[in-house]
Parts: structure tokens; sequence; C-alpha cells
């Protein structure tokens, strides 16, 4: 069973096109993030939700807009795709501990790619 | 703001050789930190983890110490085996928010 899942694993499109990508994990989670991992290897959190409710947004263009429809799903969709979103975006949750000493657990990512 | 700065890679190693992966940090307060391993084409694992000072984190051969004084939490391990390739990422827990912050990885080729 897969704890945290992505789709699409790959996705290549035009720039300009407006795109999703879907989230799910089964470990019950009340905090779920949004990572974008660029083509250096760094790691960069982009959202988070806690409970449906947006906890964190970390200075990301508007374009980009995440959903949590309930607690085990956040989506990400991204509008007027530019070159520079070309990138592998990771998803994770965690329990969400007030301590902050809780791990976090990552889907296998989407590596997007914009033409 | 928090940050995590982690040695530059890659770091090439023949098979049994020992490891050590040197991380340092900078944060308010006292963050929990972790060590993250990214195999080929994969998502990131928890590897270990160490929530106060002092502690000792452990796993699969790896260990990792909580060192407040230096503000470090190097990566070791004394014989690297060839499926140990992989990037490793050094990780604080910002204790507001509970976001991750990342050093940059350093790719570890192991070679038999």
């Amino acid at each position: 069973d897969t704890a945290v899942s992505q789709t699409p694993k790959y996705l290549v499109t035009q720039m300009g096109n407006d795109k999703s990508i879907k989230c799910e994990q089964n470990l019950g989670h009340d905090t779920m993030y949004w990572y974008k991992q660029d083509s250096k290897k760094f790691l960069k959190i982009m959202f988070s939700y806690n409970n449906k409710e947006l906890i964190i947004n970390e200075t990301v263009p508007n374009r980009f807009s995440p959903k949590s429809p309930d607690k085990a799903h956040l989506n990400l969709h991204i509008n007027s795709l530019e070159l520079g979103d070309s990138a592998v975006y990771f998803c994770a949750s965690s329990q969400g501990t007030s301590d902050r000493t809780d791990t976090q657990y990552f889907g296998p990512g989407t590596r997007l790619t914009v033409l | 703001g928090d940050s995590v700065t982690q040695m530059e890679g890659p770091v090439t190693l023949s098979e049994e050789a020992f490891l050590t992966i040197n991380c340092t940090y900078t944060a308010t307060g006292y963050p929990s930190l972790f060590w993250y391993v990214q195999y080929p084409g994969e998502g990131l694992q928890l590897l270990l983890k160490a929530t106060k000072a002092d502690d000792k984190g452990s796993n699969k051969g790896f260990e990792a110490t909580y060192r407040k004084e230096t503000t470090s939490f190097h990566l070791e391990k004394g014989s690297v085996q060839v499926s140990d390739s992989a990037v490793y990422f050094c990780a604080l827990s910002d204790r507001n928010t509970g976001k991750l912050i990342f050093g940059q990885g350093t790719t570890l080729q192991v070679k038999p």
C-alpha cells in the first residue's frame, strides 16, 4: 500500500498551458505539503495545509494554486506554465504535531517538463 | 532565517570505506533535525532524526548526533555499500510552521 501517492509521475506540456498534479495520503495525517526540487536537486517548501486550511504559502507565484478537498488530498494546479516551472514536485504528509518533531513522508514525485 | 548547509558533493568512496557528510544549521530556537535519502528516480525517505540536543539518530548503520554547541548534525557510516549510493539531504523542522528547510544535498557514489 502506497502511503503518499502522486499522479502523474511525468508531465510534459507546452508553455502557457494549465496543468494539475494530484496527491493522496492514506496515513491519516492532518498536514500535507508541496515541495519543489529544481535541477540542482535543491528542495524548497511551497505550501502546507493542515486539516484543509492553508498554513504556509512561501512566496510562490499566484499561478500556483493548491486545493485540499479533504484531509487526505492536496492537489496543485498551475496556470500559464513557464519554462522555469520545470522541476520535480513532491507531496508530503505528516501528523502535524505541535512540537514539530514528526516525520514528513514523501510521495514519489512528479517530474514536470515545460517546453 | 533558518538555514542548513551541507558539504559539497559529489562524494566518491570505495565499498567498505568510512563515510562522513557534514551538516551545520542556523536556527532560532531548537529545531528537530533530519537526514533524508533520495535514491535515483525515487522520492525522499527518512533515514534518521533527532529532536533534541545530544540525541543520536541511527538507522541502517548510519548515525548522526544533534550537537547544539556546534550547531551540527553530521552523518556517519562505518562501512558503506554500493547500495548506499544516493543523494543525502540534511534538514531542520521549523518549530513554528513545521516546514522542512533542506540543505543542498550531497551525492554519494560508492564504487565496488
